[in-house]
């Protein structure tokens, strides 16, 4: 149980362009989904919080313009890197609530080129 | 405000010998504990939590962990390392109530030697 999804896996695009990541609970409803960065060899950095149905909250520092964040339903969660440079090139983790407890994506991995 | 500390930024052990990845943390009521683990280029595995009741968690993989209340601390532990346990640990806490963000440690490598 608990399976959190992440699409795509990888993905390689130009500057300027826009990519969309999709979070995906598989088999629990999440009120409250999560975004997070990863650096190389780093922690992980909160992004923003989604919860279904309302805007998300972004943390200090994260552009809202530019990472746009849908939470559409209690499964689906998606964020939309818009006019991407090659300083958003990271590892991009979702996680979603249930039961007390942060299930974790397997990640996406932008390259911007 | 709450926080967590991972003293060690990597952690050697020999295959066989037990070992322990060590998390202290801060809040202000009761905490929430967990511990994640992380593969090269994966997400973050849910391992084990802490939640209330036994001060001993046993998690996946033969993992478990010890919340020490007065030490403020939540060492994760395995009497007997595998070469396949090498991977990233995160530790993480949150407070009692109501709907907080978790906060996550830096995270200590593992690394365990044939």
């Amino acid at each position: 149980g608990a399976v959190v999804s992440q699409h795509p896996s990888r993905v390689i695009c130009k500057s300027g362009t826009s990519v969309k990541i999709e979070c995906r609970s598989l088999d629990f409803q999440a009120t409250t989904m999560f975004w997070y960065r990863q650096f190389p060899k780093k922690s992980l950095m909160l992004m923003a919080t989604s919860n279904e149905g309302s805007k998300a909250t972004y943390e200090q520092g994260v552009e809202k313009d530019k990472f746009l964040i849908n939470h559409a339903s209690l499964t689906l969660s998606t964020l939309t890197v818009t006019s991407a440079h090659p300083e958003d090139s990271s590892f991009y983790i979702c996680s979603a609530m249930g039961s007390d407890t942060q299930y974790f994506g397997p990640g996406t991995r932008l390259t911007v080129l | 405000a709450q926080s967590v500390a991972q003293p060690e930024d990597q952690v050697n052990v020999a295959e066989g010998n037990p070992l322990t990845v060590k998390c202290t943390y801060s809040v202000s009521g009761n905490p929430y504990l967990f511990w994640y683990v992380q593969y090269p280029n994966r997400g973050l595995q849910f391992l084990l939590k802490y939640i209330t009741g036994d001060n001993l968690v046993k998690g996946s993989y033969g993992f478990e962990a010890e919340f020490n209340k007065s030490q403020t601390s939540f060492h994760l532990k395995k009497p007997s390392a595998l070469v396949s346990d090498s991977a990233l640990y995160f530790c993480a806490v949150r407070e009692e109530g109501g709907y907080q963000k978790v906060t996550f440690g830096t995270g200590t490598k593992l690394q365990v030697i044939p």
